[in-house]
C-alpha cells in the first residue's frame, strides 16, 4: 500500500529557529493536511490544503506557520520561530478527495510523524 | 462546538475477553465517525468509519445518535489489539479531512 513520507522523524531546535518539517504524500492525492500532537494530549487540526492553497486552517495555525508545496511532490510545514509550545509530534497526511466529480476514497492517509522538541 | 470524548485513558483486558472502547461526541451536524489505532510504533491508520458498517478484525461501532456515542467493540480481544485507539468525528461537507479526534485509550490486552 502506498505511504506518506515524513522526513525528518526527529528535529532538534532552538527557541526562535525557524524550522521546515518534510512530507511526500501520496502521489495521485490531492487533498494534504497537518495535525499535530502534544506529548499526553489529543491529535489536533492544523491545516488543509487543496490546489496549491490552504482550505481550511484551525486557531493553532497562526502567523507563525505557513505551508507550502515547493514542487510535484512535497508538501511542506514551516515555523518561522519556534516557541516552546511547538514541541510536539506533527503528522502529514493526504486523502484522494474528488476525483473527476465523485469522491474517489473516502480515507485519510498518514506520515509516521515528525517529533518536533524546541529546547 | 464539536466535541470527540472518549473517557477511559487506560483500557485493560485479558486475551478472549470482550472489549468496548467507549466514544461519545457532541457536533451540531450530520456526524461522521472514525476509529483510528496506532499500534506501537506504527503510523495512524483507520480501522473502521461508520459510514461503511464494516467490520474490520473484528471490531464493530454502531453510530448511536440518540446517545450520540459511537463505542468500538470486540467479542474476543486478542494480544495484537494491543494499541492506541482514537475516536474521530470528521466535520461534514465537501471532501476535506479535517477530523476532531477524542484523546485516545490505550487498549492492553494481557495473555
Amino acid at each position: 500500500e502506498p505511504e506518506v513520507t515524513q522526513t525528518p522523524s526527529h528535529q532538534v531546535t532552538q527557541m526562535g529557529q525557524e524550522v521546515i518539517l518534510r512530507c511526500v504524500p501520496i502521489s495521485n492525492h490531492l487533498y494534504f493536511y497537518w495535525y499535530r500532537q502534544i506529548l499526553g494530549q489529543k491529535v489536533e487540526f492544523l491545516v488543509s490544503f487543496y490546489n496549491n492553497e490552504i482550505s481550511e486552517k484551525s486557531e493553532i495555525f497562526d502567523d507563525q506557520f505557513s505551508v507550502e508545496r515547493p514542487d510535484g511532490s512535497n508538501f511542506t510545514l514551516k515555523i518561522r520561530s519556534t516557541k516552546l509550545e511547538d514541541s510536539a509530534m506533527y503528522f502529514c497526511a493526504s486523502s484522494e478527495g474528488y476525483f473527476r466529480g465523485r469522491l474517489a476514497n473516502e480515507k485519510l492517509f498518514f506520515g509516521s510523524g515528525t517529533q518536533l522538541s524546541v529546547l | 462546538a464539536q466535541r470527540v470524548t472518549q473517557p477511559e485513558k487506560l483500557l485493560s483486558v485479558f486475551k478472549g475477553a470482550p472489549v468496548e472502547l467507549k466514544c461519545n461526541y457532541s457536533y451540531s451536524g450530520s456526524p461522521e465517525l472514525f476509529w483510528y489505532v496506532q499500534y506501537s510504533r506504527q503510523r495512524l491508520q483507520l480501522l473502521l468509519r461508520h459510514i461503511s458498517r464494516e467490520s474490520i478484525k473484528g471490531f464493530t461501532a454502531d453510530l448511536n445518535k440518540g446517545e450520540t456515542s459511537f463505542h468500538l467493540k470486540k467479542p474476543f480481544a486478542q494480544e495484537e489489539d494491543s494499541a492506541m485507539y482514537y475516536c474521530a468525528l470528521r466535520h461534514s461537507g465537501g471532501s476535506n479531512y479535517k477530523l476532531t479526534f477524542g484523546k485516545g485509550t490505550l487498549l492492553t490486552v494481557n495473555p
